[in-house]
């Protein structure tokens, strides 16, 4: 059962516009939300993560917006630059529990 | 900050011989570690959970006894693929538990670059 769902498998977008990423999430208990970033042979690195009191956290180009409704997260990133071309995996917890991730989403930002 | 060190990052073995991978918390203590190992074009897979001081937490289908898990200390936990096997082969991964009284960031997870086994 796939907890956290990611179900754009890649996105290409032009530099400068707008990426937006999306994940959907079925355990209405996640209660803290998490978005990595990976390259190739690396570990991920944290981006930006938000609360489930909250419905949007912004940390410069990056903002993740919340709609625990919808169970639905999603990342933007603007304005996209072509080094943000990685993978990009959103993840799900409650607290003290393990990550739950999604899939991961390619992005390729063309210049 | 929350700076996370493996070692190795590459690894080339023998069927049969074990590898020892280090993970280290460079600049906060982790109480909690995670090692996930992932395939080619697939998502991490959560291997085990690692406590400090205690026994680690393996996830459903992982062999406690072919990862063996040591947490030793708050900055550093090792896996070690015990009779390696040309099927373990992959990228192994670790992380550790933010530090406390970031804003909650004690719940975000902080990665190692990983380590690249190869089993011949």
């Amino acid at each position: 059962d796939q907890q956290v769902k990611q179900n754009s498998p890649s996105l290409s977008v032009q530099e400068g516009r707008i990426s937006i990423l999306n994940c959907d999430y079925t355990n209405s208990m996640f209660d803290y939300f998490l978005w990595y970033k990976k390259y190739p042979a690396e570990g991920p690195t944290f981006l930006i993560s938000i609360s489930s009191i909250k419905d949007k956290n912004e940390d410069g180009r990056f903002t993740v917006f919340l709609n625990k409704s919808a169970k639905h997260l999603s990342l933007h990133i603007v304005p996209s630059q072509p080094g943000d071309s990685a993978v990009y995996f959103c993840a799900a917890t409650r607290y003290g529990n393990k990550l739950v991730f999604g899939a991961g989403t390619i992005l390729r930002v063309k210049s | 900050g929350a700076v996370v060190s493996q070692h190795p990052s590459r690894v080339i073995c023998k069927s049969g011989t074990s590898v020892k991978i280090e993970c280290r918390s460079l600049d906060f203590q982790a109480t909690t570690m995670f090692w996930y190992r992932q395939f080619p074009k697939q998502s991490l897979m959560l291997m085990a959970t690692s406590n400090e001081g205690s026994k680690a937490t393996y996830e459903q289908g992982v062999e406690k006894d072919k990862f063996l898990i040591n947490h030793a200390s708050l900055t550093l936990s090792t896996l070690t693929v015990t009779s390696a096997h040309p099927e373990d082969s992959s990228f192994y991964i670790c992380s550790a538990r933010g530090p406390l009284g970031r804003g909650g960031l004690q719940e975000t997870q902080y990665f190692g670059p990983g380590t690249r086994l190869l089993v011949l």
